[in-house]
């Protein structure tokens, strides 16, 4: 089973300042099968980025997803009020067929 | 627009079972891969089960397997999941959502499940 860990647990930002979340993978994984969903108090998740770099429908183009075999990362440029939230890393494999990070907490 | 909307949730006691229920809407259901998906109070997302869209091919998370049975009704378009021999670890927050390239693109708003006595 590939585990996925997530760092930093949290992270204090303020609005306008730029996020880097890491998602590191315990084996290789395919670009093809790491997503990126953002997840609000209360709120189901919700997928930002597919293919590790590929922007879900209506996202804007403030969140971008990096990365290749071990390491991966989601960037947001510039954060918005709306941004502050728990974020999630998931990959595709096969037992289990999904696995997800613990996630990150982005604070204000 | 898409749309999951989960139901059946609620108490129950260990050893019970609960089947939940996900209309959907919006897309062609009978073509889609759809998985089941929970969340423990407080804690992170797990994934428990996958089927194909005919029913034809499932998949389970072991903690689950042979507990939890996962299936649709593209007549309906609804998916299901029974859930016997329900434990107190099974308590959590449970979501259905369509795969797309591998990842969750639509998501239910979640239907709770709570075991104990």
């Amino acid at each position: 089973e590939i585990v996925l860990t997530q760092s930093p647990g949290t992270l204090s930002l303020s609005p306008g300042e730029r996020a880097s979340l890491s998602c590191r993978a315990s084996q290789s994984v395919s670009s093809t099968y790491l997503a990126w969903y953002q997840q609000k108090p209360g709120q189901a998740p919700r997928l930002l980025i597919y293919g590790a770099s590929s922007r879900a429908t209506g996202i804007p183009d403030r969140f971008s997803g990096s990365g290749s075999g071990t390491d991966f990362t989601l960037t947001i440029s510039r954060l918005e009020p709306e941004d502050f939230a728990v974020y999630y890393c998931q990959q595709f494999g096969s037992s289990p067929l999904w696995t997800f990070g613990q996630g990150t907490k982005v604070e204000i | 627009e898409v749309q999951l909307v989960e139901s059946g949730g609620g108490l129950v006691q260990p050893g019970g079972s609960l089947r939940l229920s996900c209309a959907a809407s919006g897309f062609t259901f009978s073509t889609s891969w759809m998985h089941w998906v929970r969340q423990a109070p407080g804690k992170g997302l797990v994934w428990i089960s996958r089927v194909n869209g005919d029913g034809g091919t499932t998949n389970y998370a072991d903690s689950v397997q042979g507990r939890f049975t996962i299936s649709r009704d593209n007549a309906k378009n609804t998916l299901y999941l029974q859930m016997n021999s329900l434990r107190p670890e099974d308590t959590a927050m449970y979501y259905c959502t369509r795969a797309l390239s591998y990842s969750g693109s639509d998501w239910g708003q979640g239907t709770l499940v709570t075991v104990s006595s």
